[in-house]
C-alpha cells in the first residue's frame, strides 16, 4: 500500500515561470492538505481539499497560488509567476474520514 | 488552536529514554494534543495523540497532566534514528484536521 506520493521531489524554476506540484493521496483517502515549509521554519497550512472541492484555503496566498483535487487524478498545487520567496518545501498530506494524516516526502521548489 | 511552548533543543544518550515536554496552558476541553516528528528533509511523521488520558503505542508514550496544561512525549529507548524535530500540536476536535506547527524541539540522540 503506497504512501502519499509527491512529485517531483525537486523542482527548479526561473522567476516568472509556473510550478505545478502533484500529490497522489493514499488509496481510500479523500482528504488532501498542502503545507509549505520555508527554510528554517515550521510547516504552515495552505489549503484543505476534498474531491472536487476546496474546503479551507485560508493559508493560501491570495494571488498566484491555486489548488485542485479533481475527481480523477492527483491533487495539484499550482504557483504562477514564481518569485524567489516561493522557494520552499511543499508537503502534501492525506487522510480518510476519522483518521489522522499521512504526509508525503515533499517537493523542494527552488526559484532561480 | 491553543499555543504550545517547547524547548528549542534537547540531547539524549542512545538507549536512554527521551522525555520531550510541551506546555499548552490555554488548551480547552475539546482540543487534542498531537505529536509529530520530522527527520531531516523528510515529511512529518505522526507519533501519537491524546485528549486527557495517557496513551502508548509502538513508538512512544504520551503523558498528559491532570489539568491538561502540559504533556510529555516519552521515547523509551532512543536510537540515533530518533534524531528529529518533534512538534507538539493542539487541535480542536472537528476542526477539519488543520494543524498549526510551531518551531518544535530538535532532539539529538548521541552515541
Amino acid at each position: 500500500n503506497a504512501g502519499v506520493m509527491q512529485n517531483p521531489r525537486h523542482l527548479v524554476r526561473r522567476r516568472g515561470q509556473e510550478a505545478r506540484l502533484r500529490c497522489s493521496p493514499m488509496k481510500g483517502h479523500s482528504h488532501v492538505y498542502w503545507y509549505r515549509q520555508l527554510p528554517e521554519e515550521g510547516l504552515k497550512f495552505m489549503v484543505y481539499l476534498q474531491k472536487e472541492n476546496i474546503i479551507d484555503e485560508s493559508g493560501m496566498p491570495k494571488e498566484r497560488f491555486s489548488a485542485e483535487f479533481p475527481k480523477e487524478g492527483p491533487s495539484i498545487l499550482r504557483i504562477q509567476q514564481v518569485v524567489r520567496g516561493d522557494s520552499a518545501a511543499y508537503f502534501c498530506a492525506s487522510r480518510k474520514m476519522g483518521a489522522g494524516y499521512t504526509f508525503g516526502s515533499g517537493t523542494r521548489l527552488t526559484v532561480v | 488552536d491553543a499555543k504550545t511552548t517547547q524547548p528549542t533543543s534537547m540531547d539524549c544518550a542512545e538507549g536512554r529514554a527521551a522525555n520531550l515536554p510541551c506546555n499548552h496552558s490555554t488548551i480547552s476541553g475539546n482540543e487534542y494534543v498531537y505529536w509529530y516528528r520530522q527527520i531531516h528533509s523528510q515529511g512529518p511523521q505522526y507519533i501519537i495523540h491524546g485528549l486527557k488520558n495517557n496513551e502508548t503505542n509502538e513508538m512512544a508514550s504520551l503523558i498528559i497532566t491532570e489539568d491538561r496544561k502540559s504533556s510529555t512525549l516519552i521515547l523509551p529507548h532512543a536510537t540515533l534514528r530518533d534524531t528529529a524535530v518533534y512538534y507538539c500540536i493542539v487541535r480542536v476536535r472537528g476542526s477539519n484536521y488543520k494543524l498549526t506547527f510551531g518551531k518544535g524541539t530538535l532532539l539529538t540522540v548521541n552515541p
